[in-house]
């Protein structure tokens, strides 16, 4: 079954502006983690945050993760077109990941 | 150099007939994993193979079977092709069991006639 939902589904920001995307998923995790997936492309890994951590950054992106809320958010910052892609969270169950559904982000110029 | 290489990139074939897809890891990870993804971008696990050690997702029909003659290959053999198995097949793999990362090749993208 699907564990975690994106919100919001497409988001359409401008070239400098800065993106946000959340995750709430339904199960105690281990850690929680943020892919992009380029046109076409396979799934890269951005950030893996545990479940003991609150806040993680790399580079331009911030993830924050609520445990009690169950809930998970990845912030771009100044955002380029390059960053136009599908995002998505992921938590571990059993021997795999589980996906949310993702956001779709589009970034004009 | 592609550190997940699936093939073939796109396959065409008519429904009944049967096909291979092919995956091969350089990252000496123990770890291999068929996802696919519908036409919603929605990415459910089929298989995940550890150490000669399979674990299938329950929905997934029997017509899928992966083999491993290896560590780092994981094939991905489907009988009998459907309509409905049309969809975009990825294999990743990583350390650990799906703790640490995953790394995904850029998908096989089937389409039954």
């Amino acid at each position: 079954s699907q564990q975690g939902e994106e919100d919001p589904q497409a988001l359409s920001i401008q070239e400098g502006e800065n993106a946000t995307m959340n995750c709430s998923y339904k199960t105690s995790i281990n850690n929680l983690q943020w892919y992009r997936q380029n046109s076409g492309r396979g799934l890269v890994h951005l950030i893996l945050i545990r479940s003991n951590e609150r806040e993680k950054h790399s580079g331009r992106l911030r993830v924050t993760l609520d445990t009690s809320k169950k809930s998970s958010s990845l912030l771009i910052t100044a955002s380029r077109a390059a960053d136009t892609a599908s995002y998505f969270c992921a938590t571990v169950s059993g021997t795999a990941l589980i996906f949310g559904k993702g956001t779709t982000l589009s970034v004009s110029s | 150099d592609t550190a997940v290489s699936q093939t073939p990139k796109y396959l065409v074939t008519q429904m009944g007939n049967d096909k291979s897809i092919k995956c091969e890891q350089n990252l000496g990870h123990d770890t291999m994993y068929w996802y696919k993804q519908d036409s919603k971008k929605f990415l459910k696990i089929m298989f995940s193979y550890n150490n000669k050690e399979l674990i299938i997702n329950e929905t997934v029909p029997n017509r899928f079977s992966p083999k491993s003659p290896d560590k780092a290959h994981l094939n991905l053999h489907i009988n009998s092709l459907e309509l409905g198995d049309s969809a975009v097949y990825f294999c990743a793999s990583s350390q650990e069991r799906a703790v640490q990362p995953q790394h995904f090749g850029d998908g096989t993208r089937l389409s039954i006639l």
